[in-house]
């Protein structure tokens, strides 16, 4: 069975500093990753997924996230942060059942402060 | 990029009344389409999964019969809440999977703000 576990359901940075949001996963198989982030009263927003290849996958509006098999971790980094980086982000893992679906973590809100 | 557009945005019911939400994908083809609830500042919680041409496959404590699923092509995935009640007050996101892209392609909706009064 898989499960995602997010560290920290808030986390403050100044702007302009690094963020830095912690994702651990469970996974009997293989994992399938995913970090998405939320907007108030919005849908999911795909930043970056891993798969398969090169474990550091870079997303968008600067994010990137490093797959370490060891740790079974998937954190996600940003290197200086926006006002516009605020919102709700959530790690997510591919299950294996054939249904394909995902199985998210309990979410990180992420303030910035200016 | 892979769209999913999802509609309305945000219904007000009556309790007992039913709502039908609708998830299209726009440019590519969903055989499997997902539906979530999310509760204020918590995570999703899925319902259903939804298979074009047949029952959906609900998850554990989802009433299939409050939460009606039907995928009836495989551009457009439908819930309808029936029988509303203000504990039904949610917000409801559907996501497709595109099979293009293999194994790796999950597109969201813009979700639905359901309230009932």
């Amino acid at each position: 069975a898989q499960s995602v576990t997010q560290l920290g359901s808030h986390v403050s940075v100044s702007e302009g500093a690094l963020v830095l949001l912690r994702c651990n996963y469970s996974s009997s198989v293989p994992p399938y990753l995913f970090w998405y982030v939320q907007y108030p009263n919005q849908g999911l927003q795909l930043l970056l997924k891993y798969t398969t290849g090169a474990t550091l996958v870079k997303g968008i509006n600067g994010f990137e996230a490093e797959f370490k098999k060891s740790e079974t971790s998937f954190h996600l980094t940003k290197p200086s942060a926006h006002m516009s980086d605020a919102a709700e982000y959530f790690c997510a893992v591919k299950g294996s059942s054939n249904t394909g679906k995902l199985i998210f973590g309990q979410g990180t809100t992420l303030q910035v402060k200016p | 990029g892979a769209v999913v557009s999802q509609h309305p945005s945000w219904v007000i019911c009556k309790s007992g009344t039913s709502v039908k939400i609708e998830c299209r994908s726009l440019d590519f083809q969903a055989t499997t389409m997902f539906w979530y609830r999310q509760f204020p500042k918590q995570s999703l919680m899925l319902m259903a999964t939804s298979n074009e041409g047949s029952k959906a496959t609900y998850e554990q404590g989802v009433e299939k019969d409050k939460f009606l699923i039907n995928h009836a092509s495989l551009t457009l995935s439908t819930l309808t809440v029936t029988s509303a009640h203000p504990e039904d007050s949610s917000f409801y996101i559907c996501s497709a999977r595109d099979q293009g892209q293999g194994n790796y392609g999950y597109t969201f909706g813009s979700g639905t703000r359901l309230t009932v009064v």
